[in-house]
């Protein structure tokens, strides 16, 4: 079975200033994706990033990156230029797939890091 | 907007109660996802439907159940309602890049 463990329950950070998620995983499957979920106040649960595991070059999407260590199971998640609406809870998720990427059952969610962007 | 719909935004019922939470997933996805967020057990599947079929199951209590119907919304029904099911209650289609998530559900049981 596969397990996701966020390590940091709550975080701040300056605005303007970077921060990072940390996330690691367990399992014996070779095809997956990896996701960052932001939850804000507003409780709506938001695709952040995407990570697939075969591919060896880390995704980014504008302020937001990740660092994944396929061997080390470990998927982090780098916020530059903190703003405050990144105040959220941030969850990191596993999925797998099958060979050709396509879904193969349900997310498993870590318990979430809560991160405060302070002015 | 992710282009899945619940309903309603909120519920509040008392103790013993049942209720339904509705869901319609993107147009032209098949499948649906069942999610709850509760403060101590965190975020955890549920069910799974897909073409209206039942295709996986997760943490989900025997008092409650789920269907999908042939316009594929799906409706989940939670019943014999105690303090602990207070949660709020995601649904989600599939789309081959990972999932996109319905508004929710919050569900109170006084």
């Amino acid at each position: 079975a596969q397990t996701v463990t966020q390590s940091q329950p709550e975080m701040s950070v300056q605005e303007a200033e970077t921060v990072t998620l940390s996330c690691t995983y367990d399992t014996s499957e070779n095809n997956y994706y990896l996701f960052w979920y932001k939850q804000p106040p507003s409780r709506q649960m938001i695709l952040v990033i995407r990570q697939e595991a075969y591919k060896q070059q880390n995704a980014t999407e504008n302020r937001f990156s990740v660092n994944f260590q396929k061997a080390a199971k470990s998927f982090s998640l780098k916020i530059s230029d903190s703003q405050l609406g990144d105040t959220a809870m941030y969850f990191c998720a596993f999925m797998k797939t099958t060979n050709y990427g396509g879904s193969q059952g349900n997310l498993i969610f870590g318990k979430g890091t809560k991160l405060s962007v302070k002015p | 907007d992710s282009g899945v719909t619940q309903t309603p935004k909120h519920l509040i019922t008392a103790t013993g109660q049942r209720v339904t939470l509705r869901c319609s997933p993107r147009s032209g996805d098949l499948s649906v996802y069942w999610y709850q967020q509760s403060l101590d057990q965190g975020l955890q599947f549920l069910i799974q439907y897909y073409n209206g079929e039942e295709r996986a199951k997760g943490n989900i209590l025997e008092r409650f159940s789920a269907q999908q119907f042939p316009d594929l919304h799906s409706e989940l029904n939670l019943s014999s309602l105690e303090l602990g099911d207070s949660a709020l209650y995601f649904c989600a289609s599939s789309v081959p890049s990972g999932y996109t998530f319905g508004s929710g559900t919050r569900l109170t049981v006084v």
